[in-house]
């Protein structure tokens, strides 16, 4: 069984730029996460998707922050405009039903922001 | 809000030792516990994942305890080696909550 993929799995970009990064969630899973993961620090959860809706986005910065899994499969995050603080690793996980099943996560996308 | 502690921050051990790994949690009121193991630029991998029904899973030489009312719970690797270094993550689940809430992590070493 494939895992959840992502790409890319490095970004270097300087504050104010735009970025994206794509989550393919394992085949079947319906519910999806965007984790960040700061160095030091445990992920996050930013928002979590149940098929192709938002179940919650309540630690998302809107301001900046915007995902979407239009097709209730693969998904992407975007960030625009970046800022230093958001130097982290972005983790996409998947789960097989919402809420109370075991979590399956990706290698992670490392953005590094100058 | 639930606040997930896990103590030490870092660990360093000689190879065969047994050794257990710390995590305290701030509501009792949870639907389950999850430990991950987290390898230098890899994402997270699922060790052992208890209910909160249950007081302990077992996996190979893991071993994972959950004590609810305390808001506790440990992870005891048996005859450490090597291959055992990476940092380990625990998170918990609430009750009627569906995202994890996780703990700042571990960092084990194991000597040769």
């Amino acid at each position: 069984e494939a895992g959840v993929a992502q790409s890319p799995r490095y970004k270097i970009i300087e504050k104010r730029q735009s970025v994206a990064f794509w989550c393919n969630p394992i085949s079947g899973h319906a519910t999806l996460y965007w984790y960040q993961q700061i160095l030091g620090q445990g992920p996050k959860l930013l928002i979590q998707f149940q098929n192709n809706g938002v179940v919650d986005d309540s630690q998302l910065p809107k301001d900046r922050f915007s995902a979407e899994r239009l097709k209730g499969v693969d998904s992407t995050l975007k960030i625009q405009p970046a800022k230093l603080e958001d130097s982290a690793v972005y983790l996409c996980a998947s789960s097989l039903a919402p809420g109370f099943n075991e979590q399956f996560f990706g290698p992670g996308t490392r953005l590094t922001v100058l | 809000k639930q606040e997930v502690t896990q103590i030490p921050a870092a660990l360093s051990v000689p190879e065969g030792e047994n050794l257990v790994l710390n995590c305290s949690f701030t509501d009792s009121a949870i639907y389950n516990l999850q430990w991950f193991r987290q390898d230098p630029g890899k994402g997270l991998t699922s060790l052992l994942l208890i209910q909160s029904s249950q007081r302990e899973q077992t996996s190979g030489r893991l071993n994972a305890s959950l004590d609810k009312s305390s808001g506790r719970s440990t992870l005891y690797i048996a005859a450490s080696q090597p291959g055992d270094s990476a940092t380990y993550l625990c998170a918990v689940r609430g009750q009627g909550a569906q995202k994890l809430v996780f703990g700042q992590g571990t960092r084990l070493t194991i000597n040769p």
